[in-house]
């Protein structure tokens, strides 16, 4: 599975859009964009994923670069709930073998 | 939406003894379920992948008699930390996978493990 780059940290006021990047330059077209976050002493909650288009459900949009070399992930109304450990994650399909093999992810504070 | 539970949620236990840890898919099958350990302000690691009824699959320089990994149904997968040492302490998660293709992952809520 590729390899994803990500700041460690970031900051995003209250109420305003946090849009979390990730590298993936080496990503193979048959992997996937997987994100997910981790609140203090949780485990990881899934937040969205896609392949080559942009993807938006309730939590979140996710934007694909048309070189896929890249994305953001987009919170359009941050609150402190989401104040947490993002997680970029390129992987495969299932059934083609993929995991879920964690980076150190960006720590993300939304701050009052 | 899809849960995984993991029971207990903490555990102490003393040196040289062994503890189970569950990891259930309350509202779904999982054929394949995987287990992580986390350290303090670390990422996930990725220890094991199981597969109801077949051995589990260990990633590159985990112990497989020391975390013995059991998948008997397909809701239910345990680890047990054999001979725990302290420096077994440690965040264990696991995770289920849906049963289909398109089945998506879904992660337990954590076991926190001290060794004493």
């Amino acid at each position: 599975d590729a390899k994803t780059t990500q700041p460690t940290s970031m900051d995003c006021a209250e109420g305003r859009a946090a849009n979390l990047p990730c590298n993936h330059s080496t990503i193979s077209g048959n992997e996937y964009v997987y994100w997910y976050r981790q609140i203090h002493s949780q485990g990881p909650q899934y937040i969205i994923h896609g392949l080559k288009n942009n993807e938006t459900n309730e939590m979140a949009s996710l934007i694909i670069t048309e070189d896929r070399k890249s994305s953001t992930l987009i919170l359009p109304h941050a609150t402190l709930r989401d104040t947490a450990v993002y997680y970029c994650i390129v992987r495969v399909a299932y059934n083609q073998g993929g995991k879920l093999i964690f980076g150190q992810g960006t720590e993300l504070s939304v701050k009052p | 939406g899809a849960v995984v539970s993991q029971h207990p949620s903490r555990v102490i236990c003393k040196s040289g003894t062994s503890v189970k840890i569950e990891c259930r898919s309350l509202d779904f099958q999982a054929t394949t379920m995987f287990w992580y350990r986390q350290f303090p302000k670390k990422s996930l690691m990725l220890m094991a992948t199981s597969n109801e009824g077949s051995k589990a699959t260990y990633e590159q320089g985990v112990e497989k008699d020391k975390f013995l990994i059991n998948h008997a149904s397909l809701t239910l997968s345990t680890l047990t930390v054999t001979s725990a040492h302290p420096e077994d302490s440690s965040f264990y998660i696991c995770s289920a996978r849906e049963t289909g293709n398109l089945g998506e992952q879904y992660f337990g809520p954590g076991t926190r493990l001290t060794v004493t």
